[in-house]
């Protein structure tokens, strides 16, 4: 693995509370995706980022959603206020120059 | 926008029988890379193939590239109980390098 820290690994929440995601890759990439997984829709790109600055965030379901890449180290994805059909794995991943990405090991979502 | 539509959806097989999953395309893909979800893990890459008729192999793993660049096909033979995950192929989709994953082929080894 390429060194993708996600927090929290798990995460329960009541409908309409605030959600932050964090995502650490390592340094070296240029590329940062983050990624929802629900059975029923599958792997869903959401927004990614090339050098920090946000590129393509038409996978972001509604306004609820904000992704935020303050620096090469850290990124935040944000749902306020939450629903239960928020609930998902989301998984950050990395692309260090070539096409392969590196996924970290994803936040399980429920919201309750 | 160009999918990459994957199949089966689920494939039950017995211990050491074999597996193939494939991706098709309409239109023609410049790349496609092969991931493998475990239970409860995240996507792992496994390979990417660029040329047309590319045949790639990885121990019991065979990855294919159609000549029309158009379809792929990763073929397992004599499943073991560690190939139990999910498959997912991955090409870039309209005019963006950035890949779309398909929905992916759960293989379930029974012993």
């Amino acid at each position: 693995d390429a060194g993708v820290i996600q927090s929290p690994r798990h995460e329960v929440t009541e409908m309409g509370q605030e959600v932050t995601l964090r995502c650490k890759p390592i340094s070296g990439h240029d590329y940062l995706f983050w990624y929802r997984q629900t059975m029923m829709r599958g792997l869903e790109l959401l927004i990614y980022f090339n050098n920090n600055v946000p590129i393509d965030d038409s996978g972001m379901p509604e306004d609820r959603f904000s992704a935020k890449m303050p620096n090469a180290s850290f990124s935040t994805l944000k749902i306020q206020p939450s629903e239960p059909r928020d609930s998902a794995v989301y998984f950050c991943a990395i692309r260090q120059g070539g096409e392969t990405q590196y996924f970290g090991p994803g936040t399980r979502l429920l919201v309750l | 926008g160009q999918q990459v539509m994957q199949i089966p959806q689920y494939q039950h097989v017995q211990e050491g029988e074999d597996f193939t999953t494939y991706c098709n395309s309409s239109t023609t893909l410049s790349n496609i890379q092969w991931y493998k979800q475990r239970p409860g893990g995240h996507p792992v890459f496994l390979i990417q193939l660029v040329k047309s008729g590319e045949v790639k192999k990885q121990k019991r793993l065979t990855f294919q590239f159609g000549e029309a660049k158009k379809n792929s096909s990763l073929h397992i033979t004599a499943t073991q109980t560690t190939d139990v995950g999910t498959y997912f192929c991955a090409a870039p989709s309209g005019g963006s390098y950035i890949p779309t994953f398909g929905r992916g082929t759960s293989l379930i080894v029974h012993p």
